[in-house]
Order: structure tokens, then C-alpha cells, then sequence
């Protein structure tokens, strides 16, 4: 079956413009993950969805940092005004109900890159 | 505060030498102990998850085990197909189910 796909995988943006990430996740994956990944570091959480509820957004570090999920399916992660230090791989991850099974499953990420 | 340090940051293999990679942590509480491979350019893999301390799990020639303050990758005659970024992620108790990641260790398998 199809896993994680994100689009688009690669993102060019001078400073100051806005971008949107999308995820489609695992069909019948309830949770939903946003992570950021620095080039030589390990991801680092940004918010999560319990179908359409946002749950955690703890790890979000601006308010211009926004995520939903309106359907409880496909998720988009925007950035406003994008800054320099934005620049990173952001990953995707969906979980089955974690009664059953709670690993996340990752998608390939969409790599960003900040004029 | 929840935290993952992993060791060593880097290692070089020789095709065949079996070796270990450590993941220590520091929680208020386990939920669960996770390995991720990562390829470059590629999202993380799932390889295991562990639960309580003394659990092991095998898959090919990777076996993960686990303590209450740390675990064990250990890799049996690597091949360079091995070669990756190994990632240790702890999920917590009673909180959010993410994952906090350590920094990963870079497996480097010549031939």
C-alpha cells in the first residue's frame, strides 16, 4: 500500500514569503505529525493532529508557524514570512489508533530552502 | 526535561566487524523506545519498538535491547548496504505522543 507522500519535496523561497507544505498520510492513520529536521540533527517535534483536532503544537517556534488538518485527513503546514533559520527538511508522520500499534511512519519530507 | 543522547556520533565499520550503537535517555516516563533508519534524502524507517526494560527485538542482523536507561542497537556482520543515519526516539507517559529524537548515529560500512 502507498505510505506517507509529502509534496512539494523540494521548496525555493526568497525571504519574506509565505509556503505550504502538504502531507497525505496512511488511509485509516488517525495521528497525525509535523517535524523539523535540521541537516545533521535528529527531527524535532512541531505539532500533531488527532484526526482533525490539533492536540500538541507545542514544538511550533513562531506564531508564524501554522498547521491543520480541516478533514482529519491530508495536512498542510504553512510558513509566513519565511526566515533564513526556517531553512530544514520538515517530515511528515501518521499513526494507526495507538491502542493498536504506535509507531509513526515517515514520509520522504519536503526539503525547504530560504533566500 | 525529556532527553535522548546517542553514541557515537559517527562509525566506520570494516564489512563483517559487528559493533553497537547506544541510545541513553532521560524520561518521566517510558511509553516506548523507538530505532529509526534514515537513508539520505529519505525520511526515517521503522525498525523497532521496545517497551519495557529486558525486551529485545531481532531483524536481520540488527537486534535492539533495552534498559531503564538506555539501549542497544547492535549490528552483526554489517554489510556496507547497513551504511545509514540510526536514529533512537523516545515516546513518554501520560503526555503527547510525540517523539523525541536524539541526534542519530552515522553508520559508515566499507567493503
Amino acid at each position: 500500500g502507498a505510505g506517507v507522500s509529502q509534496s512539494p519535496r523540494y521548496k525555493v523561497a526568497k525571504r519574506g514569503q509565505d509556503v505550504a507544505l502538504r502531507c497525505d498520510p496512511i488511509s485509516g492513520h488517525v495521528s497525525l505529525f509535523w517535524y523539523q529536521q535540521a541537516l545533521g540533527q535528529g527531527p524535532e517535534f512541531l505539532t500533531y493532529f488527532q484526526n482533525e483536532a490539533q492536540l500538541d503544537k507545542s514544538g511550533l517556534p513562531s506564531d508564524r508557524f501554522f498547521a491543520e488538518r480541516p478533514e482529519g485527513s491530508v495536512s498542510t503546514l504553512k510558513i509566513q514570512r519565511t526566515q533564513q533559520e526556517d531553512s530544514a527538511v520538515y517530515l511528515c508522520a501518521s499513526s494507526p489508533p495507538w491502542l493498536l500499534i504506535n509507531e509513526q511512519f515517515f514520509g520522504p519530507g519536503t526539503r525547504l530552502t530560504v533566500l | 526535561e525529556d532527553q535522548v543522547t546517542q553514541s557515537p556520533e559517527a562509525l566506520r565499520l570494516q564489512e563483517g566487524e559487528s559493533s553497537s550503537l547506544n541510545c541513553s535517555y532521560t524520561v518521566s516516563g517510558l511509553r516506548g523506545l523507538f530505532w529509526y533508519r534514515q537513508d539520505p534524502g529519505k525520511g526515517p524507517e521503522f525498525l523497532f519498538t521496545l517497551y519495557s526494560a529486558g525486551e529485545e527485538k531481532e531483524k536481520e542482523r540488527l537486534k535492539a535491547t533495552l534498559t531503564k536507561k538506555e539501549s542497544f542497537l547492535h549490528i552483526t556482520a554489517p554489510k556496507p548496504e547497513d551504511s545509514a543515519t540510526y536514529l533512537c526516539a523516545v515516546q513518554v507517559k501520560g503526555g503527547s505522543e510525540k517523539l523525541v529524537f536524539g541526534k542519530g548515529t552515522k553508520l559508515t560500512v566499507n567493503p
